[in-house]
């Protein structure tokens, strides 16, 4: 595709619900990262993956934050027992640069913006 | 804690006008300082890069200026334009795109037309 692509772009869900974000990078980009940003805030990494590997979760929140890319393309964020300090735009990047050649900028999606009620 | 402290959080600059934005880091391992450009409802998109072998890098009207013993990085956009309204995130990491960037908290710039 043309870029990394986002879905759903809106996700208003009930406190308590569980939710899933799809993020779709760019063809043949071996690294992907989630990061969440509150309102008015920069990016805070949550995830990095190094193709299905899931090299990095030390920014998710907390153990009701769940992610995975089984096939080292398509990545999704899973949210369980959502809580409204939940709510954030999840931004989804990829990049070309993995540990053995770290360079290539990253690419961001245009985030999933969760609102929980 | 905040790794990167990024000012000012607005900032209003005529049309034609300079306009800088400064950033400062903690952590000695950031090799790697991308500065970002996000318009609303649209992901951060990447504007320059600097690698800290390197005291400035131009890019057309934008420059990065970087201070290595200071641990002090800029973005300077010269001829501001309307177009370039938007907010700003300058960012860290270590060992370039394949880790994670450490965001500064913004700078949300207007350019009066």
């Amino acid at each position: 595709g043309a870029g990394v692509s986002q879905s759903p772009r809106y996700k208003v869900a009930k406190r308590g619900q569980d939710v899933a974000l799809r993020c779709d990078p760019i063809s043949g980009h071996v690294s992907l990262f989630w990061y969440q940003q509150a309102l008015g805030q920069g990016p805070e990494f949550l995830t990095y993956f190094q193709n299905e590997a899931q090299l990095d979760k030390s920014g998710l929140p907390s153990d009701r934050f769940f992610a995975e890319r089984p096939e080292g393309s398509v990545s999704t964020l899973k949210i369980q027992r959502t809580q409204q300090e939940d709510s954030a735009v999840y931004l989804c990047a990829s990049s070309f640069g993995y540990a053995g050649n770290p360079f290539g900028e990253q690419y961001f999606g245009p985030g999933t913006r969760l609102t929980v009620t | 804690q905040q790794q990167v402290k990024q000012s000012p959080q607005s900032l209003i600059v005529q049309k034609g006008g300079i306009s800088i934005i400064n950033c400062a880091y903690e952590n000695t391992a950031f090799d790697y300082f991308p500065w970002y450009q996000q318009f609303p409802g649209k992901g951060p998109a990447l504007l320059i890069a600097i690698r800290p072998d390197v005291s400035e890098k131009k890019e057309g009207r934008f420059t990065i200026s970087f201070n290595k013993s200071a641990k002090q990085f800029s973005l300077h956009i010269m001829d501001s334009q309307p177009g370039d309204s938007a907010t700003y995130f300058c960012a860290a990491s270590t060992s370039g795109s394949a880790r994670q960037l450490t965001f500064g908290s913004g700078t949300q710039l207007t350019v009066l037309p």
